[in-house]
């Protein structure tokens, strides 16, 4: 079964700071992963995602991961966070043929001091 | 163009009363997710559709709970009686094809069992 660990529950980091969120997986193969962001009172949003290919993917907002299969982790970075990057975000696994079918991970909130 | 519509937003409810939480999907997308969250257990898939066919229930926590799809642009999930261990967010995703990993969420329906 596949499975996220997000080791970080709670995060605070200085607006223009630089940003690092923690993913690990578990899962027998290589998965796909993504990102989502959730603001709020909202629903989650697609940060970005990883199928295959570069390790390093760019998403919105600014956003990006890098895949690293020896590690089986895949954590979300942010060159300079702003103030309205303050939000809940969620690393997630599925398997490739799986139909969409995500396993979450319990999320981290970040918190952004002005 | 709209986005995941899921209704009602609030719900405070009795213990042993029944609950309909309702969806309308994405227009054009073929899957559909029902997911729970809660501070304990964090984001948990119940079920989902895949052409309006149940694929996978097995996150449904017990029998008191049912969703349906009876087409293409309305679900629902019932919880028949409910309990106060039901309290939570309640979302629904949609989803176009099976191997995008890209889920639109609703905004959430809260549940509150007293």
């Amino acid at each position: 079964a596949q499975s996220v660990t997000q080791p970080d529950i709670h995060i605070t980091v200085s607006e223009g700071a630089s940003l690092e969120l923690r993913c690990n997986y578990s899962y027998g193969a290589t998965p796909y992963l993504f990102w989502y962001v959730q603001s709020p009172g909202q629903g989650l949003q697609l940060l970005l995602k990883y199928f295959s290919g570069d390790t390093l993917v760019q998403g919105i907002k600014g956003f990006e991961a890098e895949f690293k299969r020896s590690q089986s982790s895949f954590n979300l970075r942010k060159p300079s966070v702003h103030w309205s990057d303050a939000a809940e975000y969620f690393c997630a696994v599925g398997a490739p043929g799986g139909g969409n079918k995500l396993t979450f991970g319990t999320g981290t909130q970040l918190k952004v001091e002005l | 163009d709209a986005g995941v519509i899921q209704s009602p937003r609030h719900e405070v409810t009795e213990m042993g009363q029944e609950v309909t939480l309702r969806c309308k999907p994405i227009s054009g997308h073929n899957s559909l997710f029902w997911y729970r969250q809660t501070m304990m257990r964090g984001l948990e898939l119940l079920i989902y559709f895949n052409n309006n066919v149940p694929i996978d229930d097995s996150g449904m926590p017990e029998d008191r709970f049912s969703a349906k799809m009876p087409n293409a642009s309305f679900s629902t999930l019932k919880i028949q009686p409910s309990e106060p261990r039901d309290s939570a967010v309640y979302f629904c995703a949609s989803s176009f094809g099976t191997t995008t990993g890209e889920l639109f969420f609703g905004e959430g329906s809260r549940l509150t069992v007293l």
